[in-house]
């Protein structure tokens, strides 16, 4: 069965500290990948995505994710957080031509403390 | 930002009482999504529908039931809550095409007692 692995599930830092989340998934097969954050009290919305193209993908908020096929994982990175980086982070993956089955990480607990 | 909505937020019901969480969404979306999350855990696709009249269980064994009347409407339900269903369910809606973007509600946080 697909799978999404998440390995961090709770990340500290400090204000101006650059990020990494990690990401990898076990399909085999043409995906198209996602990161969805939930800031506190909020909707999950999404960050970036990954269909084709460029591995290198950018999102809003200053946050990017590179694609590498050979590892499967998609991490995101940010080279500066910000306090209202704040939130809950996902990974989430989808097999190409499978609109419904979107599968998600665990999730990433991210505190940017001020 | 995206228009799905659920209704309730939160909701504490007695064991055997029956439920239905609401979902709606105003952008013409065709696919809508239930996905239940416990705290700390991924989200679990437990139902999807394509379309009107089109619905399907997700990979999650879930006891609870969907229907999809209008394009609009996707709502679930269950005919006699217990403990175990204690969750938050998040609803969530694609586009048409090949867009597999889905946009999510704010959440039903359901607590069974």
């Amino acid at each position: 069965a697909q799978s999404v692995s998440q390995h961090n599930h709770h990340v500290i830092l400090s204000e101006a500290a650059s990020l990494e989340l990690g990401c990898n998934y076990s399909y085999g097969g043409t995906v198209n990948l996602f990161w969805y954050v939930q800031y506190p009290g909020q909707h999950l919305q999404l960050l970036l995505k990954y269909f084709s193209g460029d591995p290198l993908v950018k999102g809003i908020k200053g946050f990017e994710a590179e694609f590498i096929k050979s590892k499967f994982s998609f991490n995101l990175r940010k080279p500066s957080v910000q306090w209202s980086d704040t939130a809950e982070y996902f990974c989430a993956v989808n097999r190409g031509g499978s609109a419904r089955q979107l599968t998600f990480g665990s999730g990433t607990q991210l505190t940017v403390l001020p | 930002e995206a228009d799905i909505y659920q209704t309730p937020r939160y909701l504490v019901i007695g064991t055997g009482k029956k439920i239905t969480l609401e979902c709606s969404q105003t952008m013409g979306h065709d696919k809508m999504y239930w996905y239940q999350q416990d705290p700390g855990m991924e989200l679990h696709l437990i139902h999807y529908s394509y379309g009107v009249n089109s619905t399907e269980k997700g990979d999650l064994s879930s006891e609870s039931t969907v229907s999809r009347i209008r394009t609009e409407h996707f709502p679930l339900t269950l005919e006699s809550a217990r403990p175990s269903h204690t969750s938050q369910y998040l609803c969530a809606s694609s586009a048409p095409g090949g867009s597999y973007e889905q946009y999510f509600g704010p959440g039903t946080r359901l607590t069974v007692t």
